[in-house]
C-alpha cells in the first residue's frame, strides 16, 4: 500500500482557498486517491476521489498530475466549519477487498 | 449515500469487563467491514478486516484474542474488547466497503470507550 505524506497542519482564514498537497511517490497503477475529512469525535467523511487529472464536486476539487505521484485537494472559500483533519489515502483492491491505511493527516484551522 | 451506524456511541466500563460494539450498514450489504482505533490527536489505526462468514484478518500487533470480531451477517459486524483495561480506552470506528472498484468506504460515527 502506497505511503502518503502531508503537511501536519495548515492555517487559513474564512473565504480563502485552501490547497493541501499530498505526496504518494510509490502509488500503484490501480490505486485511486481519496480524501477524507474528520471532525473531532466523529468518523471520517468522504470528500472526493480521483484517479488522474482533475475531479470536482460540490465541496472540493482534486488535482492529480500526470505522474500521479502527488495530489492536491482544493477547498474553495473555506469557512470556520471546515476546521478539521484531512486525510489523503491511496489504495485499490487488495485480495478482493478494499484496505485503507491512514497517514497522519493535515490539521486545518480556519480563523475568522 | 450509504449509512453506517455504531452502537453504543459511548461506553464506560470497569477494568476487567468485556464490551461489545456493533457496526451496521443500514442501506447496503457489506461483505467486508473494517475496525479502526484512534487515540487522541492521532490518526486512525486499522485493527482488522471483518469478513462475513469467515474469520477476521488482524493487522500486525493487534491481539485477536483480546479484540474479538464477528461478522455474522451482511449488515452487522461486532467488535468485543475482552478483559478491558484503561489502555484500551480509545475511539473505535468501523467502516464498510461499498464493493465498487473505486475503493469507497463509509465510516460509522465511532464509539468512545472509557475503561476505568
Amino acid at each position: 500500500l502506497a505511503k502518503t505524506t502531508q503537511p501536519i497542519s495548515m492555517d487559513s482564514y474564512e473565504g480563502q482557498e485552501v490547497n493541501i498537497t499530498c505526496s504518494h511517490n510509490n502509488i500503484a497503477t490501480n490505486d485511486y486517491i481519496t480524501w477524507y475529512q474528520q471532525f473531532p469525535s466523529q468518523g471520517p467523511r468522504f470528500i472526493i476521489q480521483g484517479y488522474k487529472t482533475k475531479v470536482t464536486n460540490e465541496v472540493a476539487s482534486l488535482f492529480i498530475p500526470a505522474d500521479r505521484k502527488s495530489s492536491t485537494l482544493s477547498l474553495p472559500r473555506v469557512s470556520l466549519s471546515d476546521t478539521a483533519v484531512y486525510y489523503c489515502l491511496v489504495g485499490g483492491r487488495s485480495g478482493g477487498y478494499n484496505k485503507l491505511i491512514f497517514g497522519a493527516g493535515t490539521r486545518l484551522a480556519v480563523h475568522p | 449515500g450509504a449509512v453506517v451506524s455504531q452502537h453504543p456511541s459511548w461506553v464506560i466500563c470497569k477494568s476487567g469487563t468485556s464490551v461489545k460494539i456493533e457496526c451496521r450498514s443500514l442501506d447496503f450489504q457489506a461483505t467486508t467491514m473494517f475496525w479502526y482505533r484512534q487515540f487522541p490527536k492521532q490518526s486512525l489505526m486499522l485493527m482488522a478486516t471483518s469478513n462475513e462468514g469467515s474469520k477476521a484478518t488482524y493487522e500486525q500487533g493487534v491481539e485477536k484474542d483480546k479484540f474479538l470480531i464477528n461478522h455474522a451477517s451482511l449488515t452487522l459486524s461486532t467488535l468485543t474488547v475482552t478483559s478491558a483495561h484503561p489502555e484500551d480506552s480509545s475511539f473505535y470506528i468501523c467502516s464498510a466497503g461499498s464493493g465498487n472498484q473505486n475503493n469507497e468506504q463509509f465510516f460509522g460515527p465511532g464509539t468512545r470507550l472509557t475503561v476505568l
